[in-house]
């Protein structure tokens, strides 16, 4: 089955970290680039980052670089966020998502950052 | 990073076509083109239309996209009451090196 499974998300107190993970199934996991979006509460859509196919190329937005990080282990089928230092800003259920044009998604964790 | 500009809501009447707009610039939809998404409330967003007017297949032929300078469209005619959702643009910025969403506009059939 072509899909992808976020987890790690939770409760985290300001300035804490958090790492998530995507774990992929169905396709073949080193053809594809992916993304991590996220969406705020009643929120629209936005981009936090996307990673190449082999890990080589990586972007970010503006509102995370620095404080997040993506990476993939290939070997595992699994990609994953680093976050550190969390603001209150940051809550927002995560997704995943492959390929240039978001063709596929997960069903999203959901990180609060509350004290 | 300044997202792509959409109308915040659609209304049209059962059977209508509704036209959604997704206004970027020359970095973004007018260089590299928009894909269109449809979330439905509670769920995870689908994929509608990439590079302009290419449907992932199982994606009706209602739907329609295309583009107009930095201007990208999506046309759905017949509306049906499962078409009632949010729809959002995206684009890679090629200045920004990011990628970009709309603001959404929520599809309302009546």
């Amino acid at each position: 089955q072509v899909q992808l499974v976020e987890s790690g998300g939770g409760v985290v107190q300001p300035g804490r970290s958090l790492r998530l993970s995507c774990a992929a199934s169905g396709f073949t996991f080193t053809t594809y680039g992916l993304h991590w979006v996220r969406q705020a509460p009643g929120q629209g859509l936005e981009w936090v980052a996307i990673i190449s196919n082999d890990g080589s190329y990586k972007s970010y937005s503006d509102s995370v670089k620095g404080r997040l990080t993506i990476s993939r282990d290939n070997s595992k089928n699994t990609l994953y966020l680093q976050m550190n230092s969390l603001r209150p800003e940051d809550t927002a259920v995560y997704y995943c998502a492959k390929g240039g044009s978001f063709d596929l998604w997960g069903r999203g964790t959901l990180v609060t950052v509350s004290s | 990073q300044a997202g792509l500009t959409q109308p915040p809501s659609v209304s049209k009447g059962l059977r209508q076509t509704a036209t959604l707009t997704c206004t970027g610039n020359s970095n973004n939809v007018g260089n590299q083109g928009a894909a269109w998404l449809q979330q439905l409330q509670g769920h995870p967003p689908k994929l509608l239309s990439y590079r302009n007017n290419s449907r992932p297949s199982g994606i009706s032929d209602r739907l329609s996209a295309s583009r107009s300078g930095n201007t990208a469209s999506l046309t759905i005619t017949g509306l049906q009451p499962e078409d009632e959702a949010d729809y959002y643009c995206s684009a890679w910025d090629i200045n920004l090196s990011a990628y970009v969403f709309g603001t959404g506009t929520k599809v309302t059939v009546l």
